[in-house]
């Protein structure tokens, strides 16, 4: 079984501009989770799609958000790029069927914003 | 909310030494307990898992972790480190409310650097 594969795997962008991060999960998978990963602040969550809806968000600000198709695919969209936003963006999935149910995560994309 | 501590950044041991990282969490209500690795260039793995039952459980690489729910911890052990045990270690909880939803949580990571 395919695991979770996350494209690009690494970006460079300039200040103000915007970003588009995809997710494809594990087939069967409807639970996408989105990260947030540097070396200050660890993983941080950003929010969690189920079944195309947004579950719950984390405490980050409006210039990020996210979506989730049909085939259960997700995008981060991060906008006005600001060097902070330099980090290590974590998708994660899972069934979510069952509260036992455990993440898996993606190799991850590597944005660095100039 | 949920926090979630992780007592040691950066850890040194020689191979053969025994390890634990201590992990603690704040949150009162029902939890599963995790414990990913991710090696240098690698991306996250679970490394196990707890979710009801033998508080005390065991995982892949001869790792193991026990639940102490009154002092709301999770402390990962191995008696015999190896240098391919260097990594980084990260602690997650996963609280379930009553609605039905499930929110995961990560400490800020543990890095492990064994000296062969």
């Amino acid at each position: 079984k395919a695991g979770v594969t996350q494209t690009p795997r690494y970006l460079i962008k300039t200040r103000g501009q915007q970003v588009t991060l995809s997710c494809s999960p594990i087939s069967g998978h409807r639970s996408v989770s989105w990260y947030q990963q540097t070396p200050g602040q660890g993983l941080q969550f950003l929010f969690e799609y189920f079944s195309e809806t947004q579950r719950n968000k984390g405490n980050f600000p409006g210039r990020f958000s996210g979506r989730q198709f049909s085939n259960s695919r997700s995008e981060m969209n991060v906008s006005t790029l600001e060097l902070g936003d330099s980090a290590l963006y974590l998708c994660a999935s899972g069934r979510q069927v069952e509260s036992t149910d455990t993440q898996y995560f993606g190799p991850g994309t590597r944005l660095t914003v100039l | 909310a949920q926090s979630v501590s992780q007592h040691n950044h950066h850890v040194i041991l020689s191979e053969a030494a025994s390890l634990e990282l201590g992990c603690n969490y704040s949150y009162g209500g029902t939890v599963n307990l995790f414990w990913y690795v991710q090696y240098p260039g690698q991306h996250l793995q679970l490394l196990l898992k707890y979710f009801s039952g033998d508080p005390l459980v065991k995982g892949i690489k001869g790792f193991e972790a026990e639940f102490i729910k009154s002092k709301f911890s999770f402390n990962l052990r191995k008696p015999s480190v190896q240098w391919s045990d260097t990594a980084e270690y990260f602690c997650a909880v996963k609280e379930l409310d009553s609605g039905g939803y499930q929110k995961v949580t990560f400490g800020i990571g543990t890095k492990l650097q064994v000296i062969p």
